[in-house]
């Protein structure tokens, strides 16, 4: 069975602040992890993903995320985030061809 | 690039009534997805298609039916609308499962 878990319901930051938001999943299969972000009133979006190699992967507008197999986590990172920054992150992962994904994390940006 | 067409973007309708969603890319990809999303809430997958005429149940297929008559289109049929139900339905698409690309989304209030 595949889980994906998003501890944070609720991030709010100010901008120019650093943010992580964190994603935790169970899978007994080969992994495949990313990150999808939803602007209000939108569909989602890709963000980055990892299968393989560096467990760093970069994606776009400066975020990162960070693979761990001892933690089971796949957090993402950005160093300094801008107001637009503000949406919905959803972490998932694939198994059986298809794509679980996590309840979200809704991400504030305070000017 | 392409693009994932979802209409109607808004559904209104009545308790009972059958409603028919529908969803076009012009990816050339070969699956496609339908997701119900509450308020809130992550992604619960209703239907999959991993090619044409091919139909796969999700999690919450009860209470809808999907249709993969071409490549390029999937339709969702919700069989029977609950009263009070709000939700957005978001239509995605991928190669391989990897990688989704999503449409806008049709949000449905059922009166």
């Amino acid at each position: 069975t595949q889980t994906v878990s998003q501890s944070d319901a609720h991030v709010t930051v100010f901008e120019g602040d650093s943010v992580e938001l964190r994603c935790n999943y169970s899978y007994g299969g080969s992994i495949y992890l990313s990150w999808y972000i939803q602007h209000h009133g939108r569909g989602l979006q890709f963000l980055l993903k990892y299968y393989s190699g560096n467990p760093v992967v970069q994606g776009v507008n400066g975020f990162e995320a960070e693979f761990s197999k001892s933690d089971s986590s796949f957090h993402l990172r950005k160093a300094s985030v801008h107001w637009s920054d503000s949406a919905v992150y959803f972490c998932a992962v694939r198994g059986n061809n298809r794509i679980f994904f996590g309840d979200g994390t809704q991400l504030v940006v305070k000017p | 690039g392409g693009i994932i067409t979802q209409t109607p973007k808004f559904l209104i309708g009545q308790e009972g009534q059958k409603l028919t969603l529908k969803c076009q890319q012009n990816f050339n990809h070969d699956t496609m997805y339908w997701y119900r999303q509450d308020s809130g809430k992550g992604l619960r997958l209703i239907y999959y298609s991993i090619t044409e005429n091919d139909l796969q149940k999700g999690d919450l297929s009860e209470g809808y039916d999907a249709s993969r008559e071409k490549k390029s289109s999937f339709s969702l049929t919700v069989t029977s609308a609950q009263k009070n139900e709000m939700a957005v339905f978001l239509c995605a698409s991928s190669r391989t499962a990897e990688t989704l690309y999503f449409g806008s989304g049709t949000r449905l209030t059922v009166l």
